[in-house]
């Protein structure tokens, strides 16, 4: 079965300053997708950014950007310039399209810091 | 386009009884998949239907269930609630799948006491 984990259940960050996310996960297969969704206190789930396992170059929009490194399982989401708008929780998902499901880590809490 | 609909965003029940939750996908958006979010165990996959059938299911007992109607809406039902069963519900709607991005609502915030 597969598996996401992220390692930092809460990290904080001084405004305007870049804070990077962790997770890993385990599989077999070799086509899935990546993702990051933010969970404000609103608690609707808000797609941040989106990684196809077959293509090399690393997903960025914006201010947010991963580094997906296939071979080691890892797939970390880098915030740049933070801002007290990305104070949330981030989770990590696993979907392939064949499962038609999202497998989803534990979440890191991310605080900014004005 | 409206986003995600879930209703209503908040419940309370008692042990024993049933709860149907409602999810309005996205206008054109044929699939709707559904989550159970606690703080002990996370984000955990419910099931997922495209065009009124169920695709996919988790591992989760027989008193939850789920159709979805011609029009693309959803509704899911915890017969019998137990205690652990008190959890933020999300649905996610998409197009066709896991190539397309998911959309989430809101939630439904259940209470069993």
């Amino acid at each position: 079965a597969q598996t996401v984990t992220q390692s930092q259940p809460e990290m904080s960050v001084q405004e305007a300053e870049t804070v990077t996310l962790s997770c890993t996960y385990d599989t077999s297969e070799s086509d899935y997708y990546l993702f990051w969704y933010k969970q404000p206190p609103s608690r609707q789930m808000i797609l941040v950014i989106r990684q196809e396992a077959y293509k090399q170059q690393n997903a960025t929009e914006n201010r947010f950007s991963v580094n997906f490194q296939k071979a080691a399982k890892s797939f970390s989401l880098k915030i740049s310039d933070s801002q007290l708008g990305d104070a949330a929780m981030y989770f990590c998902a696993y979907g392939t399209q064949g499962a038609q499901k999202l497998v989803f880590g534990q979440g890191t809490r991310l605080t900014i810091n004005p | 386009k409206a986003g995600v609909t879930q209703t209503p965003r908040y419940l309370i029940k008692t042990r024993g009884q049933q709860v149907t939750l409602s999810c309005s996908p996205i206008s054109g958006h044929r699939s709707v998949s559904w989550y159970q979010q606690t703080p002990g165990q996370g984000l955990q996959f419910l099931f997922e239907y495209f065009s009124e059938t169920q695709r996919n299911k988790g591992n989760f007992p027989g008193r939850f269930s789920g159709r979805q109607f011609s029009n693309s809406r959803s509704e899911m039902n915890v017969s019998t609630l137990e205690l652990g069963d008190s959890a933020l519900y999300l649905c996610a709607s998409s197009f066709s799948g896991m190539d397309e991005k998911l959309f989430f609502g809101s939630g439904t915030q259940l209470s069993v006491l």
